[in-house]
């Protein structure tokens, strides 16, 4: 089972920074975070992932609490092609298989 | 570069039925999976392969069967299509076997009747 939990739905509008959190109380040590999204019934698109250190890229900002218990992605300025489901994933199975939640849908608002 | 290819985007069966989901990808990726995915939930993966030749089970493996004879493609055959098969199947494959930089297909959404 996944072991984070996101809220199921958030708003945001556009031009401003949405900011995603996610909870992983039970994370291990050796745990990544990753970050994923789905757009309207296409296939996922990685975003971003860390252990520890706050990570950014092209895409997002990853920021992870200092006892990695939970996390926030940050999308620095908001667009309506940023409407999407996204999934934070920290459970991988013993064959390095990602396990997925239901995610969290971001709706962009004009 | 045209990432994960999978055909075909549609597709209706009857019951009974048997059918090959295509995919195949051009990046060179060893690992390569396939995930379904129901109305309001999350991926779940059914088979995955590391490299040709090598192939395993997932979460949900019962009814399909797959094999890797080559690095670029990797067929999921459903061998007797029943309706809780209905679902979109998504493909794809990644340069480690860790979670990060996944490139999926854009899916193929399968009903059966």
């Amino acid at each position: 089972d996944a072991k984070t939990t996101q809220p199921p739905s958030m708003d945001c509008a556009e031009g401003r920074a949405a900011n995603l959190p996610c909870n992983h109380s039970t994370i291990s040590g050796n745990e990544y975070v990753y970050w994923y999204r789905q757009i309207h019934s296409q296939g996922p698109q990685y975003i971003i992932h860390g252990l520890k250190n706050n990570e950014t890229n092209e895409m997002a900002s990853l920021i992870i609490t200092e006892d990695r218990k939970s996390s926030t992605l940050i999308l620095p300025h908001a667009t309506l092609r940023d409407t999407a489901v996204y999934y934070c994933i920290v459970n991988m199975d013993s064959n390095y298989q990602l396990i997925w939640g239901a995610g969290t849908k971001l709706i962009i608002k004009p | 570069n045209a990432g994960v290819t999978q055909t075909p985007k549609f597709q209706v069966l009857k019951t009974g039925q048997s059918m090959t989901l295509q995919c195949a990808q051009d990046m060179n990726h060893e690992y390569m999976s396939w995930y379904r995915q129901d109305p309001g939930m999350g991926l779940r993966l059914i088979h995955y392969s590391v490299g040709a030749g090598i192939t395993d089970q997932g979460e949900v493996p019962n009814g399909y069967n797959v094999s890797r004879s080559t690095t670029e493609d990797f067929p999921l055959r459903l061998l007797s299509a029943a309706p809780s098969q209905t679902s979109v199947y998504f493909c794809a494959s990644s340069y480690s076997l860790g979670g990060e930089g996944y490139t999926f297909g854009s899916g193929t959404r399968l009903t059966v009747v």
